[in-house]
This record gives C-alpha cells, sequence and structure tokens, in this order.
C-alpha cells in the first residue's frame, strides 16, 4: 500500500535561513507523481510543485528546490532564503493509480514550519 | 476560475444529528475528491468521483458516511446520526484529468467544512 512518511512534526528557522523538508515514500508502482502541497494558517492547501517517478534531475524553481532520490524513495523539498509569509504546514503526496484506473492522492502528516523574523 | 467553494465554512452540530456539506468544484474538472483532515494530521482520503460516477471509497467511510455528485457537478457528503470522533475539517478538492491513468494532475483543494461534534 502507498504511504508517505514526514518524520519532522515542527521546524523553526530564522528568517533568511535555507530549511529543507524531509519526504519518504513507499508503493509498488514504477509510475507515480510526487507532490509537495503548502497550507497556510488560512487552511486552503495550494499546489507548489510536483515530479514523476521518470524524472529524476533536480530542479529549482524560484527560491523552491527539489530533490527526488529513487534509490532512497526520497523527495525532499527546499526553501532557500526563508520568508515569514512560507510559514505554514507542508504536505508531501503520492499520486498513483488504483485498481479502476482512478488517480488516488495520499498525503503526509505533514511538517509545521514556522519562520521567524 | 473562481475556485473550489465549500459551504458551511463551519458547522456544529449535537450527537445524534444528521449534517449535510456541499462542494462547488471547478467547472470544467471532472474529478473530485472528498477529504477529511484532523488537528496535526494529513488529509485523509475518503471517496472520489469521475464524473458522476462514485469510483472509490475509503475503508474510513463507514455507512453513516454518504457522497453524491448528480450531474457531475457539485457533490454533497451526508454524515448520518454524528458521533463525536466525526469531528474534522472535511475537504474538496477537485482536479481535471480524464477515466485513465493521468496521475500528473494537481489537486485544487476548497477551504473546508469544520464539523464540530457536542
Amino acid at each position: 500500500a502507498q504511504k508517505v512518511t514526514q518524520a519532522q512534526t515542527e521546524i523553526s528557522v530564522v528568517e533568511k535561513e535555507d530549511v529543507t523538508l524531509d519526504c519518504v515514500y513507499e508503493t509498488r508502482d514504477t509510475t507515480y507523481y510526487l507532490f509537495w502541497y503548502k497550507q497556510p494558517p488560512s487552511g486552503e492547501l495550494v499546489f507548489l510543485i510536483r515530479r514523476n517517478s521518470f524524472d529524476e534531475q533536480n530542479e529549482i524553481s524560484g527560491r523552491y528546490s527539489w530533490n527526488f532520490q529513487k534509490s532512497t524513495s526520497s523527495f525532499n523539498f527546499t526553501i532557500t532564503a526563508s520568508q515569514v509569509v512560507d510559514s505554514a504546514v507542508y504536505f508531501c503526496a503520492l499520486s498513483e493509480a488504483v485498481s479502476g484506473g482512478y488517480q488516488k492522492v495520499t498525503f503526509g502528516t505533514g511538517t509545521k514550519l514556522q519562520v521567524i523574523p | 476560475d473562481t475556485g473550489v467553494s465549500q459551504n458551511p465554512r463551519h458547522k456544529i452540530t449535537k450527537r445524534g444529528q444528521n449534517v449535510t456539506f456541499r462542494c462547488d468544484p471547478i467547472s470544467e474538472h471532472n474529478r473530485l475528491y472528498w477529504y477529511r483532515q484532523t488537528l496535526g494530521q494529513g488529509p485523509e482520503f475518503l471517496t472520489y468521483f469521475q464524473n458522476e460516477a462514485q469510483l472509490e471509497k475509503s475503508r474510513l467511510l463507514s455507512d453513516r458516511f454518504s457522497a453524491e455528485r448528480p450531474k457531475g457537478s457539485f457533490s454533497t457528503l451526508e454524515i448520518q446520526r454524528t458521533e463525536q470522533g466525526d469531528s474534522a475539517m472535511y475537504l474538496c478538492a477537485s482536479s481535471s484529468g480524464g477515466a485513465g491513468r493521468d496521475l500528473k494532475e494537481k489537486l485544487f483543494f476548497g477551504s473546508g467544512t469544520q464539523l464540530s461534534v457536542l
């Protein structure tokens, strides 16, 4: 069964520091997507980034970057030069097909990030 | 694009009462999901609709829970005979994508309905 583990429950950093959020996943599929979502205090989850299982090239998008390593089933997310507005709960998610062919998205338990001014 | 809309935002009810929540997805999205989120946890999958067809229900969804999506547009989630353990945030999400194995679609979430059962 699919599973997503975010071992860090809470992280505090001082503004402008870099911070990495860890994510480890389990799946038996060879085809899947990994996502990061952000849930600010207002409550609405917002999509940040995604990566498919066949592309291990790491990327940078603005202050966000991610490190996907299939060998260790990890999909870590880094925020560079953190800002107070980055304070939120961050969720890693795994998207794979289940019987019936539909997309099932499983979320981790989240990491609460607090950026201190 | 008006986003995913959920009503009501908050619902307080007494144990044993029935409650119904509504979700209006983004209009062109044919996939609709219901999730439940408790404090300090990630969203837990409850059920999924492809257009009007309910294709999957989680084992978390007891017989007291029922969901519909008539005509493949808005969806309702009803909880009968509520229990205190039903207290949670109920999230609705929608996405585009066909009936096939389209795994890359990102989910668009509503703001949720916070249910408190007294």
